[in-house]
């Protein structure tokens, strides 16, 4: 099945320092690829949507010189969390859209682990 | 605008016990609804679909769920919950199956008590 790998899966680091997050497609290629984050017993909450080769789509209320999202390639987007500071703490996770199987595909995104950000 | 509710945070059932997730949904035309199961420190695994046809629909780990567009709920069930099933729940509701995006609800988290 569909494999989303995201890295690292867990960082913790001093406030003011920026911090990247990988999310690679394994298997499949992805043209949109979406980033969430997660509060303490919230929801998921929709921050972009990133598309390869063009800029992300940032959802209202997230600030996009904060969150720099790259979707260089088919098979990889990264989400840089720049000059962290602790309320950035939280659990970031990435999805991904089989560009081909979209359509037929059983579900409409597969899923990354996750990654905990710990920022002191 | 979408969105979807899940109205119980908690729900606790007995082993063996039959187990109903609760979630009610709000969307312009026709619905495209999912069942996602997060463990701890996880992401997202889907469980199950509804895009049309049959109002049941059955997918992973034995899970099934009912969508009833007269009460626009698509509750999640099993006949009888196993220790593993507990987990943190989520529906998803999405006004278009493919590129778009999905709302989802706050969760439910599902203790199966042995």
């Amino acid at each position: 099945g569909a494999v989303v790998s995201q890295h690292p899966s867990r960082v913790i680091c001093k406030s003011g320092t920026s911090v990247k997050i990988e999310c690679r497609s394994l298997d499949f290629q992805a043209t949109t690829m979406f980033w969430y984050r997660q509060f303490p017993k919230q929801s998921l909450m929709l921050m972009a949507t990133s598309n390869e080769g063009s800029k992300a789509t940032y959802e209202q209320g997230v600030e996009k010189d904060k969150f720099l999202i790259n979707h260089a390639s088919l098979t990889l987007s990264t989400l840089t969390v720049t000059s962290a500071h602790p309320e950035d703490s939280s659990f970031y996770i990435c999805s991904a859209r089989d560009r081909q199987r979209a359509p037929y595909s059983n579900q409409p995104q597969h899923f990354g682990d996750g990654t905990r950000l710990s920022i002191l | 605008a979408q969105s979807v509710a899940q109205p119980e945070d908690q729900v606790n059932v007995a082993e063996g016990n039959p187990l109903t997730v609760k979630c009610t949904y709000s969307v312009s035309g026709n619905p495209y609804l999912f069942w996602y199961v997060q463990y701890p420190n996880r992401g997202l695994q889907f469980l199950l679909k509804y895009i049309t046809g049959d109002n049941l629909v059955k997918g992973s780990y034995g899970f099934e769920a009912e969508f009833n567009k007269s009460q626009t709920s698509f509750h999640l069930k099993k006949p009888s919950a196993l220790v593993s099933d507990s987990a943190l729940y989520f529906c998803a509701v999405s006004s278009r199956f493919g590129n778009e995006k999905l709302t989802f609800g706050t969760g439910t988290r599902l203790t199966i008590i042995p």
